[in-house]
């Protein structure tokens, strides 16, 4: 049951221009999303998250898109510099309970120079 | 800045032996889970450990899995009688007001 899911496995940018990141999720209970980056043998790293009560969350050159009509999320890296080349993880929890996270399957970004 | 340590960073064991992988989490949060990944596959959620118990496992967390917090310190995962299929990194994680931390894994390789 993928319940958080990234359709894109991998994807290419060119350096300076916008990448953008998608995932969907079929749970309409979840209210918390984050986007999270993992670099090969490192575990993931906080990245940029959204609560369900707002569609939009900016933080520098990243910036996290919400529809949930659609149940839908999208992360925005603007500009794309080669540094960002990583596996970038969708995931979304629910704010009761134990906080556990669900992780959609990821996303190869690589940013070429 | 504070960080989850696992130890070892990677580990080789004959299929059937008992493995112990470790982490220290942060010292002031409150939840513990451990995940894994299989390689190319995506991060799954094993179990959740809150108040010195389980507070939620997966599917995968069966009777060869187990948890504990011995010493208000360390966070372990046992898994009793490896199989090829337990190989993957495995993360350790612990959640506070702040969020998520992540450890930066263990991998384990069963042979």
């Amino acid at each position: 049951d993928q319940q958080v899911k990234q359709n894109s496995p991998s994807l290419s940018v060119q350096e300076g221009r916008i990448s953008i990141l998608n995932c969907d999720y079929t749970n309409s209970m979840f209210d918390y999303f984050l986007w999270y980056k993992k670099y090969p043998a490192e575990g993931p790293t906080f990245l940029i998250s959204i609560s369900s009560i707002k569609d939009k969350n900016e933080d520098g050159r990243f910036t996290v898109f919400l529809n949930k009509s659609a149940k839908h999320l999208s992360l925005h890296i603007v500009p794309s510099q080669p540094g960002d080349s990583a596996v970038y993880f969708c995931a979304a929890s629910l704010t009761s309970g134990t906080y556990k996270y669900i992780f959609g399957t990821g996303t190869r970004l690589k940013v070429l120079a | 800045e504070p960080e989850v340590t696992q130890t070892p960073s990677h580990q080789v064991t004959q299929m059937g032996q008992e493995v112990i992988l470790r982490c220290v989490p942060i010292s002031n949060h409150l939840y513990f889970y451990w995940y894994r990944q299989i390689l190319g596959q995506k991060v799954e959620f094993l179990v959740s450990f809150y108040n010195n118990e389980i507070s939620e496992k997966s599917e995968i967390f069966d009777d060869q899995f187990s948890v504990e917090r011995p010493d208000g310190s360390n966070f372990t995962l046992k898994i009793r009688s490896t199989k090829l299929e337990d190989s993957a990194m495995y993360f350790c994680a612990s959640s506070g007001y702040y969020g998520y931390t992540f450890g930066s894994g263990t991998r384990l390789t069963v042979v």
